[in-house]
């Protein structure tokens, strides 16, 4: 089955700048989603990316995806400590009775720096 | 998190014990799910129901066995388990199942067996 790759594994930056966060998958997709989780704490949506859709905003995030290409990347603008999490992205599956399951990658785990 | 609570949020547990994991959503979902998170690895689907069936059990070992009395509430009994089991799991609630739907997840219950 599919399975969102995300890259880099680890990122570490200072408080107000960009982060960057990306993510492969193998297969046709419907939707991405993104995710967030601190340490420790269960995951959060972020938001959703349809496969028709080729960006999207939610405040300080940008999400791409490039179907083509089977990516997806996460812009977190003017970052803050607060951010720092790790975050996922998840395909759903599209065939028989798994339909709707969300295949999760490993993580990008986000540091902050104040 | 509010919306999705589960517990107890740790649990130590030698591997001739029997306990459960309890999940509780108040958000008026018919899907839940658990998942397994362990460490460095992506996020494993273990259980899925919809409208109280269970509609899928990844090769999951007969040592873990769910139970969903109702909409709300979602339970994982655990027996005889192994050190490998030691892990982070984590319930989630959906509107239903299906593609393109946001899955709300609890804070998580961080289980360690001795």
């Amino acid at each position: 089955s599919q399975q969102g790759e995300e890259d880099p594994q680890a990122l570490s930056i200072q408080e107000g700048e960009n982060a960057t966060m990306n993510c492969s998958y193998k297969t046709s997709i419907n939707n991405l989603q993104w995710y967030r989780q601190n340490s420790g704490r269960g995951l959060v949506h972020l938001i959703l990316i349809r496969s028709n859709e080729r960006e999207k905003h939610s405040g300080r995030l940008r999400v791409t995806l490039d179907t083509s290409k089977k990516s997806s990347s996460l812009l977190i603008t003017a970052s803050r400590a607060a951010d720092t999490a790790s975050y996922f992205c998840a395909t759903d599956e599209d065939y028989g009775g798994s339909q709707g399951n969300l295949i999760f990658g490993k993580g990008t785990k986000l540091s902050v720096k104040p | 998190e509010t919306g999705v609570t589960q517990t107890p949020r740790h649990l130590v547990m030698g591997m001739t014990n029997k306990k459960s994991l309890k999940c509780e959503q108040h958000l008026g979902h018919n899907a839940m799910y658990w998942y397994k998170q362990s460490a460095k690895k992506p996020l494993e689907l273990m259980f899925v129901y919809n409208f109280k069936e269970q509609t899928e059990n990844n090769s999951v070992p007969s040592r873990f066995s769910p139970e969903c009395p109702n909409s709300s509430h979602l339970f994982l009994h655990l027996h005889t388990l192994q050190p490998e089991d030691s892990a982070l799991y984590l319930c989630a609630s959906s509107g239903k199942r299906g593609l393109g739907e946001t899955q709300y997840f609890g804070p998580g219950t961080r289980l360690l067996v001795l």
